[in-house]
């Protein structure tokens, strides 16, 4: 199994631009997570998702899209990037939301600058 | 609300001198708490859990944490330190649906 993958590692935006960061895992988990990481502020949820067609915002959502249109996927959109959003991006999945007992396993990152 | 909290953003530690890391959460009933590490660049990896049963859980790499029910805390121990523990630590920890991250404590290891 590949685990949690997610693409790209590093990406360099203009403000207002806009991009997807891809995030996939292989395990069949329904849960699907993104946080950002930020100097002192440990990770925060942005959106999830319990299930292929649901997904809710986190913690951070604003400025962030997210859809779930098959178990495998979870995709990050950023519809027009700012300086604020610049940050370190990992996505997650677990077994099940509902039963948070099931650790959540983690991709290695994306780190976005936005100038 | 629920909280987790760890007190000590960056801890200093001779190699081979024992650890520990502070974890306090705050939540009435009995919480689900983990322990992720996060080496540099790199993703989180889970170290250990604890849901219910016997307070002492052991991890991987040689950690353990023990559940204080009484100071509502979870703290990570390790008797002896290696060079290679330097890395960032994260209590992770609430109720079933709603777990939320500690701030991380950054640790450095002093030859």
């Amino acid at each position: 199994n590949a685990g949690v993958t997610q693409t790209p590692k590093f990406q360099v935006l203009k403000t207002g631009q806009s991009m997807t960061l891809q995030c996939a895992q292989d395990m069949n988990h329904e849960y699907m997570s993104w946080y950002r990481q930020d100097p002192g502020m440990g990770l925060r949820l942005i959106h999830y998702s319990v299930g292929a067609g649901i997904t809710d915002q986190g913690e951070v959502p604003n400025g962030y899209n997210v859809s779930r249109s098959t178990t495998e996927d979870f995709p990050l959109r950023l519809l027009s990037a700012a300086p604020s959003q610049t940050s370190v991006y990992f996505c997650a999945s677990s077994y099940s939301g509902l039963l948070s007992s099931y650790e959540q396993y983690f991709g290695p990152g994306t780190r976005l600058t936005v100038t | 609300a629920q909280s987790v909290t760890q007190p000590d953003i960056h801890i200093t530690v001779s190699e081979g001198a024992s650890l520990e890391l502070r974890c306090n959460y705050s939540y009435g009933a009995t919480p689900y708490l983990f322990w992720y590490v996060q080496s540099p660049g790199q993703g989180l990896q889970l170290l250990l859990k604890y849901f219910s049963g016997d307070t002492l859980v052991q991890g991987i790499k040689g950690f353990e944490a023990e559940f204080k029910r009484s100071q509502s805390s979870f703290n990570l121990r390790k008797p002896s330190v290696h060079w290679s523990d330097a890395a960032e630590y994260f209590c992770y920890g609430g109720s079933q649906g709603n777990l939320i991250f500690g701030k991380g404590t950054k640790l450095s290891v002093k030859p």
